[in-house]
Order: C-alpha cells, then structure tokens, then sequence
C-alpha cells in the first residue's frame, strides 16, 4: 500500500498571502489529521476530519482552515500568511478513527517558507 | 486539556548502553500512548505503543512502561545501535479522535 503523501513538499509565500496544502491519506483510511511541527513549539495538533467532517480542532487561530473530501482527501489552508506560520506541516492518516487508539501514519510534511 | 512533559530534552550515550525517555501526562482519561521516532528530515514513524490496560510492554531492545496512578510512562531502549539516534517523541492520546499531543521530543544520539 501507498503511504501518506503530501503536496507540495515545499512552498515558498510572503506575508499576506494564502495557501493550500494536500493530503492523500492511505487507502482505505478515513481519518485525516494535520500537525505543524516547529523547532519552538514543537508538534502541535490542527484539526482532525473524519467522514468529510472536522471532529476536533486545535488552538490555531481561524486563519488555519481545512476540508475533507469524499475519498478521503484533506486539504488544508491558512489565509493572510504570518512569519510565524513558517514551519512544517504534517498530515497524519488513521484507520478507523472511531476510536483513540489508532496508530496514526504521517506524511513527509510540507516545508511552508513564509517571507 | 492534555500536556505531555517529556525528559531529557537531549541524551547521549555510548553504543551498547541503555536509554531511557520519561514523561508526564495530564489527561487521566488518556488510555493510549504512542511512541514516535523521527529521524533527520523523515515523518515520525511509531516504534511501539502502549495502552491504559496495560503496564509494560516489550518489543525487541524497546521497552514502555506506563503508570497510570502517577500518569508516567517511559521509554527504555537496550543495547543502543548508532542507529537509534533520532528524535523521540511520547505521545498522549486522550479522549478526542484523532488528536495525539506530543511531548517536547529528546534528541538521543548514540556513539560508536
């Protein structure tokens, strides 16, 4: 089976500006998470999509968005991109995803570079 | 909300010897936790887990154990390779689907 991919790998904004990242989870998963993992924070937990529906959101600011599809495909999107936004972004796929026990299976991240 | 505190933040030893990673967590609802393993530049990879039911487990040179009285639970890798040197994260699985709260992580570099 396929792994997690993400899309694009690495982007590159300046301040003001949005942006939409991609990703596929494993075949047959139906739970998508999304991370932001910085050197000063950490991995931090964004928003969590079950069914095309966001279950659980993290403490980011409205600014971080994101949807599901109905294969299972997650995007998500930040607007009026910040300095502090540059970091990588993780998505994760999990099996069941009705229950919390599930391995979760990250993707490569998408390195977001924000000028 | 879930907090997760993680020690050391960075740990070096010689090939061969042990190590050991503990953390702190606050949900006491929590019944999951995972170990997660990140290399240079790679995703985290789950190395083993560990569930509320349960108080140690063991796969190969890698050990968890888990308190849930005193909301602890520990890492210990045997025999540490050169290899073993990466990032590690424990994790804490409360009780909303889909979010995992990562510890701070501890850089373990292992010397040849």
């Amino acid at each position: 089976k396929a792994g997690v991919t993400q899309t694009p790998r690495y982007l590159i904004k300046t301040r003001g500006q949005q942006v939409t990242l991609s990703c596929s989870p494993i075949s047959g998963h139906r739970s998508v998470s999304w991370y932001q993992q910085t050197p000063g924070q950490g991995l931090q937990f964004l928003f969590e999509y079950f069914s095309e529906t966001q279950r659980n959101k993290g403490n980011f600011p409205g600014r971080f968005s994101g949807r599901q599809f109905s294969n299972s495909r997650s995007e998500m999107n930040v607007s009026t991109l910040e300095l502090g936004d540059s970091a990588l972004y993780l998505c994760a796929s999990s099996l069941i995803g009705q229950t919390t026990y599930n391995e979760q299976f990250f993707g490569p991240g998408t390195r977001l570079t924000v000028l | 909300g879930e907090n997760v505190e993680q020690h050391p933040s960075t740990l070096s030893v010689q090939e061969g010897d042990s190590a050991v990673i503990k953390c702190t967590y606050s949900d006491s609802a929590s019944n999951y936790f995972p170990w997660y393993k990140q290399e240079l530049g790679k995703r985290p990879q789950l190395i083993i887990d560990i569930r509320s039911n349960v108080g140690e487990k063991k796969d190969q040179r890698i050990a968890v154990t888990l308190n849930k009285t005193a909301k602890h639970f520990s890492l210990h890798i045997t025999e540490t390779q050169p290899e073993d040197s990466a990032v590690y994260f424990c994790v804490e699985s409360g009780t909303s689907y889909g979010k995992l709260t990562f510890g701070q992580g501890t850089i373990l570099t292992v010397h040849p």
